[in-house]
């Protein structure tokens, strides 16, 4: 079945420095990666949408500037967290689909979980 | 605004019962649901869907009812096993390609012996 993987599953980092989060699909290209963060004991809220070679569609109050996603490859997408703060402490994943896929499901990442000190 | 909503954080259910759990949602733009299964620090696994055209659908151990009308629907798993403990997100979205999915806020479901 079509696996998605994350990297770094868990990272702790001082506030101020930016953390780069990246989502592989392994065996299928992915065209379209989504990004969730979770909250605990909260719901999976998405953040943005992005589409390889375009640029991602950020949700409503996800500032663009702070959550950089590039989607530069088929298979690979990066968020990378600028200037985190303890407040961006969270739980992100990613996911992916494909065009034609099985009613273009989206197959979710293990997550990364981020603690900004 | 919640659109989709799981309004039992917790449910606890003996080894071999049913357990039933429950999904309202809002926007009568979602024409397409499913359910994840979600283990702590680890990213939803996808479990059974249902279009918007039936009012059941049934794999193994897990089936899905949707009531249209009402706007809800709901996952049985039975026989329920201790595997099953996990959280269970429902989800929606609308028509179209890789649209995007409006997450539940899950159900913690315990399965206890």
């Amino acid at each position: 079945g079509a696996v998605v993987s994350q990297h770094p599953s868990r990272v702790i980092c001082k506030s101020g420095t930016s953390v780069k989060i990246e989502c592989r699909s392994l065996d299928f290209q992915a065209t379209t990666m989504f990004w969730y963060r979770q909250f605990p004991k909260q719901s999976l809220m998405l953040m943005a949408t992005s589409n390889e070679g375009s640029k991602a569609t950020y949700e409503q109050g996800v500032e663009k500037d702070k959550f950089l996603i590039n989607h530069a490859s088929l298979t690979l997408s990066t968020l990378t967290v600028t200037s985190a703060h303890p407040e961006d402490s969270s739980f992100y994943i990613c996911s992916a689909s494909w065009a034609g896929g099985p009613y273009n499901e989206q197959f979710f990442g293990p997550g990364t979980r981020l603690t900004v000190l | 605004d919640q659109q989709v909503k799981q309004n039992s954080p917790s449910l606890s259910v003996q080894e071999g019962r049913i357990s039933i759990l429950n999904c309202d949602y809002t926007n009568s733009m979602f024409d397409y649901f499913l359910w994840y299964k979600k283990y702590p620090a680890e990213g939803p696994t996808f479990l059974i869907s249902i279009s918007s055209i039936k009012d059941k659908n049934e794999d193994g151990r897990f089936t899905v009812f949707l009531n249209k009308s009402a706007k809800h629907l709901s996952l049985h798993i039975v026989p329920s096993q201790p595997g099953d403990s996990a959280v269970y997100f429902c989800a929606a979205r609308p028509t179209g390609t890789a649209s995007k999915l409006t997450f539940g806020t899950g159900t913690r479901l315990q399965v206890t012996l």
